[in-house]
């Protein structure tokens, strides 16, 4: 109950095109959900988060959709670029839960 | 200039010998946090601390140790218990204890001789 699904494991996607990646959660009392970006050798960055009262939150090229009844939420991708190329994590928190509860990441390659 | 900071970048072990990994935040956070990365895998949790004085393990503490004497500072001891440390180290912090928005430094790259 303490997991958080990540898939896919790994992505490739056109330049130009979307990128989704999705996250699925058994704990109902998790109510903070952010994503990270990180670059190879370096760490981890916070990319945006959603909280379950809203159902979208959108930054930029960058969207999450949230779906508490089915308990998934989604990073998109809008025009990807090359430069997007990283690996994205999911995670999420709330409960009795002090520390994040990581999904397993993506690996994303934008191709030129 | 706000941060965290981690170091070295890289660091050499031999068999048998304990290593400590440094990291420091000035960031006023009250919660730390240590993690591994191994190549192609998520974070796994080592150990975390909400508060000065105080620490708890997490999923893989075995052949970890950590200390937390001052709030800038949680170093991370790799003793010889632990059989296979190659990874990747990360470092984290909190503004409080809840651990959202933990803000990463840039790691350390441990490697066995």
């Amino acid at each position: 109950q303490q997991q958080v699904k990540q898939s896919p494991q790994s992505l490739i996607v056109q330049k130009g095109g979307i990128s989704i990646i999705n996250c699925a959660y058994e704990n109902t009392a998790f109510d903070y959900f952010p994503w990270y970006q990180q670059f190879p050798g370096k760490g981890p960055a916070l990319l945006i988060a959603i909280r379950p009262d809203v159902s979208e939150k959108k930054e930029g090229r960058f969207t999450i959709s949230f779906n508490k009844s089915a308990k998934q939420f989604s990073l998109h991708i809008m025009d990807s670029q090359p430069g997007d190329s990283a690996t994205y994590f999911c995670a999420a928190s709330g409960g009795s839960n002090y520390q994040l509860i990581w999904g397993a990441g993506t690996k994303l390659i934008i191709k030129p | 200039d706000g941060g965290i900071t981690q170091s070295p970048k890289y660091l050499f072990r031999k068999e048998g010998q304990n290593v400590t990994l440094s990291c420091e935040q000035n960031l006023n956070h009250d919660a730390m946090y240590w993690y591994r990365q191994d190549p192609g895998q998520g974070l796994r949790l080592i150990y975390y601390s909400q508060i000065v004085n105080d620490f708890q393990k997490g999923d893989i503490a075995e052949g970890y140790s950590v200390s937390r004497e001052k709030k800038e500072s949680f170093p991370l001891t790799v003793t010889s218990a632990q059989k296979n440390p190659t990874a990747f180290y990360l470092c984290a912090s909190s503004p409080g204890g809840r651990g959202e928005t933990q803000y990463f430094g840039p790691g350390t790259r441990l490697l066995v001789l």
